[in-house]
């Protein structure tokens, strides 16, 4: 299937230290998601991006879809220790058969108090 | 509130045994997914429903068989587990159409096999 390359694998940060990470494919997506896992739960879905270019908020979170529909984008601003956890991009390329999204392998974050 | 519930959060299970792993959602979504998550691997999906009775392959289904006899029970069973089957195994579910791609996720069951 599709790959998606998620980086970085892993952060630790300060809290109040603002964060990024991105999500990369060699192949056009029509659709761009962001999930967050906590520790001991299933993902929950953070951020949905639909139209290249778009920009998103949610809270201290933004999101943003690539132009060249190849890539997005999650940053966090003001971290605080609740934002821990991993962090899943996930996308439905382009053509794909309906309901199957892509993951990418994740960005676990590590907050340091 | 919306719920996806997975049956065990913890399963041990030995080597040839059949594995049945349950999920229920409570939001008459059409579509449900079986994946599993392994520490570098992210989320791999087995299989996946979008209709009672229906099923579709996903990126790793050797090894596995699923079955959906009402529209929210989606089963994943192991017909004879491996310890390569050791993983989180995590059920979701969503709409059809507009909405398709918002996937709601159960906790999770962590399934050793030894």
């Amino acid at each position: 299937g599709q790959q998606l390359n998620q980086n970085p694998q892993s952060m630790f940060i300060q809290e109040g230290e603002d964060v990024s990470m991105n999500c990369t494919s060699s192949s056009i997506f029509n659709t761009w998601l962001w999930y967050k896992q906590d520790p001991g739960e299933g993902p929950v879905l953070l951020i949905a991006l639909y139209k290249a270019g778009e920009l998103t908020s949610n809270g201290r979170l933004t999101a943003q879809f690539g132009i060249t529909r190849k890539d997005s984008f999650l940053n966090i601003s003001a971290s605080i220790p609740s934002d821990v956890g991993i962090y899943f991009c996930a996308g439905q390329p382009s053509g794909a058969g309906s309901y199957q999204l892509t993951f990418g392998k994740g960005t676990k974050l590590s907050v340091i108090p | 509130d919306v719920k996806v519930t997975q049956s065990s959060r913890y399963l041990v299970k030995r080597t040839g045994e059949k594995v049945f792993l349950e999920c229920v959602q409570d939001m008459d979504h059409e579509n449900m997914f079986w994946y599993r998550q392994d520490p570098g691997l992210g989320l791999r999906l087995i299989y996946f429903s979008y209709d009672v009775k229906m099923k579709e392959k996903g990126d790793i289904p050797e090894g596995y068989s699923v079955s959906r006899e009402k529209k929210e029970r989606f089963s994943l069973i192991l017909e004879s587990a491996s310890t390569n089957q050791t993983s989180m195994y995590l059920c979701a579910s969503s709409l059809s159409g507009q909405g398709h791609e918002k996937l709601f996720f159960g906790s999770g069951t962590q399934l050793s096999v030894l």
